[in-house]
């Protein structure tokens, strides 16, 4: 089945201790980005990559950091999370930045 | 600034009533344009996208949207909504440097 997949699904954590949230799809897709969906704002992009190697900054990327080693996987990495960093973070993919995003199910992240 | 937004934060209709979901952008440039659509509980999913050719785009479920240049608008249109149609939607933008953008969500709230 194809489909994005996201771990943790929900995570409580403390503030300043790194976490990482993995995203892995298995649609050999190209395009991966992260977002942040916080109540009355959307979805605001944090980074995207439009392949192996290559990412670059959304709207929000402070305090946040990724890579992109392998095609399929695109985690997200806080260093030193904040409580401001409290939020439901989304992965997605698609065959380029042009085309449709296909989401995983979203991670419910809180910073104490 | 790169910006999309939604005319309306929550919208509550009754069964079979018109619905018309506004969707304004500020970029200057080629976009790509989408709507996406959350049901409580699930992923986000596309409803229609637009990338060239006929400004009236056709999707999912009934619904269709019309891209205005000339007022950088993407509305989002649907005749007779159902009960089904209760979720949150959101307009997005991929700019020509692979950004996307996401408006802040209309949530829309269906009564049989």
């Amino acid at each position: 089945e194809a489909q994005v997949t996201q771990n943790p699904r929900y995570l409580i954590t403390v503030t300043g201790k790194k976490l990482t949230v993995t995203c892995s799809q298995n649609m050999n897709h190209e395009y991966m980005s992260w977002y942040r969906q916080d109540p009355g704002l959307g979805l605001r992009q944090i980074y995207y990559s439009m392949n192996v190697e290559v990412t670059d900054k959304g709207d929000v990327p402070e305090g946040y950091k990724v890579s992109r080693k392998e095609k399929r996987n695109f985690p997200l990495i806080l260093e030193s999370p904040s409580p401001n960093q409290t939020s439901l973070y989304f992965c997605a993919s698609s065959s380029s930045g042009t085309d449709t995003q296909y989401f995983g199910p979203g991670t419910r992240l809180t910073v104490l | 600034a790169q910006s999309v937004s939604q005319h309306n934060h929550h919208v509550i209709l009754s069964e079979a009533a018109s619905l018309e979901l506004g969707c304004n952008y500020s970029y200057g440039g080629t976009v790509n344009l989408f709507w996406y659509v959350q049901y409580p509980g699930q992923h986000l999913q596309l409803l229609l996208k637009y990338f060239s050719g006929d400004p009236l785009v056709k999707g999912i479920k009934g619904f269709e949207a019309e891209f205005i240049k000339s007022k950088f608008s993407f509305n989002l249109r649907k005749p007779s909504v159902q009960w089904s149609d209760t979720a949150e939607y959101f307009c997005a933008v991929k700019t020509s440097y692979d950004k996307v953008i996401f408006g802040p969500g209309t949530s829309l709230s269906v009564i049989p």
